[in-house]
């Protein structure tokens, strides 16, 4: 079973534009969770989605956005950069078939420069 | 202060030594512990997950819970040059619903020959 695709692997923008990341998760998995990893900060929970409905989500201002489709993969979106958002953005996802939580397999991730 | 908190080393030992990773956390609602191994350029890897305390042991690690003291600890025995990787402790609660993990900033380890 193939694992967690996530597109671009490389991203470089300049301050104030917008990008989009996607994640496509493990097929038969319906909870996809973003997260952004920095070195000062280390791996920080941006929000999930099951079903097409955000579930969580974290501390994280309005910039930062995302969805998920029918077919479970979802997409983030970062609008007005700053150079504070270059990091490693990794995409989890989950079958989400029990209540509590679940084992996350992680995709290999989108790393982002802004400049 | 962070939630969860944990060493960033470098740690650097000789392969077959055993390793003591920690992480000491401030939320008392978390219940589910877990740790996964980072490689330079992947995305993290599930390695062992615990409820509550308690040991538990998978081959060469050993994870242990101690949430009266709000401490985890994973052990590697044997430690070969195939571990060197950074360690991440994460940890979370039921009462949101949902995966929403809180990680620690990981530990860098290095297992020399």
């Amino acid at each position: 079973k193939a694992g967690v695709t996530q597109t671009p692997r490389y991203l470089i923008k300049t301050r104030g534009q917008q990008v989009t990341l996607s994640c496509s998760p493990i097929s038969g998995h319906r909870s996809v969770s973003w997260y952004q990893q920095t070195p000062g900060q280390g791996l920080q929970f941006l929000f999930e989605y099951f079903s097409e409905t955000q579930r969580n989500k974290g501390n994280f201002p309005g910039r930062f956005s995302g969805r998920q489709f029918s077919n479970s993969r979802s997409e983030m979106n970062v609008s007005t950069l700053e150079l504070g958002d270059s990091a490693l953005y990794l995409c989890a996802s989950s079958p989400s078939r029990a209540g509590g939580p679940e084992t996350q397999y992680f995709g290999p991730g989108t790393r982002l420069l802004v400049l | 202060q962070k939630e969860v908190e944990q060493d960033p080393g470098p740690l650097s030992v000789p392969e077959g030594a055993i390793v003591s990773l920690n992480c000491t956390y401030s939320n008392s609602a978390f219940q589910y512990f877990m740790w996964y191994r980072q490689y330079s350029r992947k995305g993290p890897e599930l390695l062992m997950y615990t409820y509550s305390s308690g040991n538990k042991e998978d081959g060469r690690f050993t994870a242990q819970v101690d949430k009266s003291s709000k401490y985890i600890s994973l052990f590697i025995r044997d430690s070969q040059p195939s571990d060197s990787a950074t360690y991440l402790c994460a940890m979370t609660d039921i009462t949101g619903g949902g995966n929403k993990l809180t990680f620690g900033t990981g530990t860098q380890l290095k297992v020399e020959l």
